[in-house]
């Protein structure tokens, strides 16, 4: 199983850049790199996925290296209700769905 | 409106009560998931289903049965209850077996058993 490692708690000012780390030391080849947000009361959110080297969308940048060993999830200028938690999951269409298991997250609260 | 729906909502049960959840997706993704989150454990799969009448157990099966006898409801049902089967569960959907689709969530069941 592709383990996951985030760490616990962020903290940020509005207006900043945030970057969450998740290792992934055996991910596999063919598995890809999901990142979610999930908010008070709700069920997690797709924020961004990527295979490798850097994904972009309207919302955030998602950084691989070449190892592929770990992601790192950019958030360009947060702001208070990007307060949340933010998982990574490591998984892939030629992999087990019982792969897609969730770490603890990471809760990130951003001050005003 | 497209989506995967829970429900109920909230639910408060005794111990050794029967007890079911449902889940409905009107997107006719194949697979749909069974995950509780509890604190400081973040999301732990329970069941997943790769399509109808095909289940398998995740990481925390015991004291929880699924069944999916068609393609968009994969109600999950615990026999007899227990306090600590006290959880938020959500249902989640994807595509996972014909591209990389991400899991879709429902916002989830919160649980007690008292």
């Amino acid at each position: 199983l592709a383990k996951t490692t985030q760490p616990i708690s962020m903290d940020s000012y509005e207006g900043q850049e945030v970057n969450i780390t998740c290792s992934h030391n055996n991910i596999a080849t063919n598995d890809y790199i999901t990142w979610y947000q999930q908010f008070p009361s709700q069920g997690p959110r797709f924020i961004i996925q990527g295979y490798k080297t850097k994904v972009t969308n309207e919302v955030a940048s998602l950084f691989i290296p070449a190892d592929r060993k770990s992601s790192t999830l950019s958030l360009p200028r947060v702001s208070l209700s990007d307060t949340a938690v933010y998982y990574c999951l490591v998984g892939g269409p030629s992999g087990s769905a019982r792969q897609l298991t969730f770490g603890s997250g990471t809760q990130l609260t951003v001050l005003p | 409106d497209a989506g995967i729906t829970q429900s109920p909502r909230y639910k408060i049960t005794e111990t050794g009560r029967q007890v079911t959840l449902m889940c409905h997706q009107t997107w006719s993704h194949s697979y749909m998931f069974w995950y509780r989150q509890d604190l400081g454990h973040g999301l732990r799969l329970i069941y997943y289903s790769a399509a109808a009448d095909i289940t398998d157990k995740g990481e925390v099966p015991d004291g929880y049965v699924v069944s999916r006898s068609k393609t968009e409801n994969f109600p999950l049902t615990l026999e007899s209850a227990t306090r600590s089967q006290t959880s938020v569960y959500f249902c989640a959907s994807s595509e996972l077996g014909t591209d990389n689709s991400p899991l879709h969530f429902g916002n989830g069941t919160r649980l007690t058993v008292t």
